[in-house]
């Protein structure tokens, strides 16, 4: 069976400090990643996808990046952190490079506060 | 604009109860539309997908209608339970060849005893 993993579950970080973010998926090949941020009483926004090794597409401009540098392990960065960035993030998986109704996966998530 | 809007935002139940969560969409061209359950502090868990041409589908407790033409769904909880106090999330996926959700805000349901 597939299985998702994030890390750390928690974490405060000051302005203006790097931040990791790390998801790996078990049990899967080639799956769609996707890097998404909760913030608080607003519905989940996609930060980051990807369809492959290297291949990142990003849907919102911000002071955030992703890498996937393997084919199950997707990291959520950013060289300076902002209060803004506070929030849940959640990362998911999903087969199928196109569309259709394939399910996305969320993993457990990391709730970041920036101070 | 692609939007998910949900009603109500909030809504207490006595347990053994039902209710009725509510979803408006303007998602365009629709792919499918999905209803998840969001524990506090948890990544969201998928309830049902339905394409077009469905209009309903069940999950144990959990029923989910879907008008494509008003564009209308909710979901339909019976016989409560103190575990389904949660958030519930109405999400949208457009057909432009890649899986993206719109996300609703979510309805919050807590079940008092």
């Amino acid at each position: 069976s597939q299985t998702i993993h994030q890390w750390p579950a928690t974490l405060v970080q000051p302005v203006g400090s790097p931040l990791s973010l790390e998801c790996t998926v078990e049990g899967t090949s080639n799956p769609n990643l996707y890097w998404y941020r909760q913030a608080a009483g607003r519905g989940l926004q996609l930060l980051f996808y990807s369809v492959g090794i290297g291949q990142i597409s990003s849907e919102v401009p911000q002071n955030l990046s992703a890498s996937r540098p393997q084919d199950r392990q997707f990291i959520l960065s950013s060289k300076k952190l902002l209060l803004s960035d506070s929030g849940f993030y959640l990362c998911a998986w999903s087969l199928s490079p196109r569309g259709g109704s394939y399910e996305q996966y969320f993993g457990p998530g990391t709730r970041l506060t920036v101070t | 604009k692609n939007q998910v809007e949900q009603s109500p935002q909030s809504l207490i139940i006595l347990e053994g109860k039902n209710c009725t969560l509510q979803c408006n969409y303007t998602v365009s061209p629709f792919s499918n539309l999905r209803w998840y359950k969001q524990d506090t502090g948890r990544g969201p868990v998928s309830l049902t997908i339905m394409t077009f041409s469905e209009n309903t589908k069940s999950n144990g407790r959990y029923t989910a209608t879907l008008d494509a033409d008003t564009k209308q769904s909710s979901l339909h909880i019976t016989a409560s339970q103190l575990s389904d106090s949660a958030s519930y999330i109405c999400v949208v996926s457009a057909d432009t060849g890649f899986q993206k959700l719109v996300f609703g805000t979510g309805t919050r349901l807590l079940v008092s005893p």
